[in-house]
């Protein structure tokens, strides 16, 4: 199974703060990447995918670095709400995804 | 729409039992993904089944698991006999294409 690694926090930032996650993976092959969110005993819900031209929803950043082989995800303007865990995920060919063990986010007031 | 629904929510049950998981996929979909989620080793990949077929079960621990799919509505995944190492979270995804995956609410299972 291929390596997918996140730092796993936790990040303790002011509500306002702009916050960065990195995912860095291990196969060049990958094709397709994404950022899921997951509160606290929920399931995983998907958050947004990475293009390889990066894309932005609303306050939330998503880019792909080929070359140094990561993703990332930047969050404007912390919310409490904001809080949850941030799981990567990426597909290597023709198999699932695989996914990495999250960073932790934690917004405090 | 209703999402993946997957029952019992929670289970507690004894070393030893049998436990059967539920899931319904989201309908359409034609790829269905169980998983295994615990702090230690965050969420593994069990099996996953493409048009009710069984494609990767690399990720079964052992013969005590299994998983079947009798149709495109409906999966199970059992555990016989359970230990108190499957303690965790079970979650059913489904997913049109394997890639954007939506997942169900979860199983949470502690076997004493």
């Amino acid at each position: 199974r291929k390596e997918v690694e996140q730092d796993p926090g936790p990040f303790n930032v002011p509500e306002g703060a702009t916050v960065a996650f990195n995912c860095t993976y291990s196969n060049s092959a990958s094709q397709s990447f994404f950022w899921y969110r997951q509160d606290c005993r929920k399931e995983p819900k998907l958050l947004m995918s990475v293009y390889s031209s990066g894309n932005e929803d609303g306050r939330f950043t998503a880019q792909l670095n080929r070359a140094s082989q990561y993703i990332s995800l930047l969050i404007r303007d912390s919310k409490l709400s904001d809080s949850a865990t941030y799981l990567c995920a990426v597909n290597y060919g023709n198999t699932p995804l695989v996914f990495g063990k999250g960073t932790r986010l934690s917004v405090i007031a | 729409d209703a999402g993946v629904i997957q029952s019992p929510r929670h289970e507690v049950t004894e070393m030893g039992q049998e436990v059967t998981l539920r899931c319904k996929p989201i309908s359409g979909h034609d790829y269905l993904f169980w998983y295994r989620q615990t702090m230690m080793r965050g969420l593994e990949l069990l099996i996953y089944f493409n048009n009710n077929v069984p494609i990767d079960d690399s990720g079964m621990p052992e013969d005590r698991f299994s998983a079947k799919m009798p149709n495109a509505s409906f999966s199970t995944l059992k555990i016989q006999p359970s230990e108190p190492r499957d303690s965790a979270v079970y979650f059913c995804a489904s997913s049109p294409d394997s890639y954007e995956q939506y997942f169900g609410p979860g199983t949470r299972l502690t076997v004493t």
